[in-house]
């Protein structure tokens, strides 16, 4: 059974592009998280989604940030007109249910220009 | 916030027994005790969790003080590979609130 996948593993963009960040789970996990990792911090806590539906995007920023789980593919995180304060590890967890341990991926390092 | 408190850092020499400390003095009853830890350039990875009773692992064991609020996590016998930084987590839903953790050097 494969782990949580992530990709890419390294994006770089210049400030005004978008990134793109994707996630495909566990097979047989519904449940994706993302997180947020700033240099030297520890991980912040983002959104959390079932397929189709958000159900906690409480540490989402309101602006510029947006999450999917389609029925079908993987999580997208999207992030819109990045800045360098964007810069960071982003990682994606999923889960069979919505409680219990979270398997992590390998995380995706954006670097803003 | 996060709600546990872990000192900065730690070390240990290679092949002893390592004690890792967490206060959750702000603890109830329907809260969890999660422990992760992360490798460097690695997400974390799930080491144990616990309610009320201590629990083992082939990783670890947990023990939880009798009102718990405070536990310990024990590796039995660290190695290299231990080295990371330790997330302490209290938590009762799905959300996972990372604090500082505890790094961990292990020496040889």
């Amino acid at each position: 059974n494969a782990g949580v996948m992530q990709n890419p593993r390294h994006l770089v963009r210049r400030r005004g592009q978008e990134a793109r960040l994707r996630c495909s789970p566990m097979k047989g996990h519904s449940h994706v998280y993302w997180y947020r990792q700033l240099p030297e911090e520890g991980l912040k806590f983002m959104v959390y989604l079932q397929k189709e539906n958000i159900i906690d995007e409480s540490g989402m920023p309101k602006e510029r940030f947006s999450a999917e789980f389609p029925k079908e593919g993987p999580s997208i995180l999207r992030i819109q007109q990045v800045v360098r304060g964007d810069s960071a590890a982003y990682f994606c967890a999923s889960s069979p249910e919505g409680f219990g341990e979270q398997f992590f991926g390998p995380g995706t390092r954006l670097t803003v220009l | 916030d996060a709600k546990t408190t872990q000192p900065n850092s730690m070390e240990s020499n290679e092949e002893e027994p390592v004690h890792l400390p967490c206060n959750h003095s702000t603890i109830s009853g329907t809260d969890y005790i999660h422990w992760y830890r992360q490798l460097p350039s690695q997400g974390p990875e799930y080491v144990i969790h616990g309610l009320t009773s201590n629990v083992n692992n082939r990783m670890a064991s947990l023990a939880i003080a009798e009102d718990r609020k405070s536990s310990t996590l024990i590796l039995h016998r660290a190695t290299l590979r231990d080295a990371a930084v330790y997330y302490c987590i209290q938590n009762r839903d799905d959300k996972i609130i990372f604090g500082k953790g505890t790094r961990l050097h292990i020496l040889p």
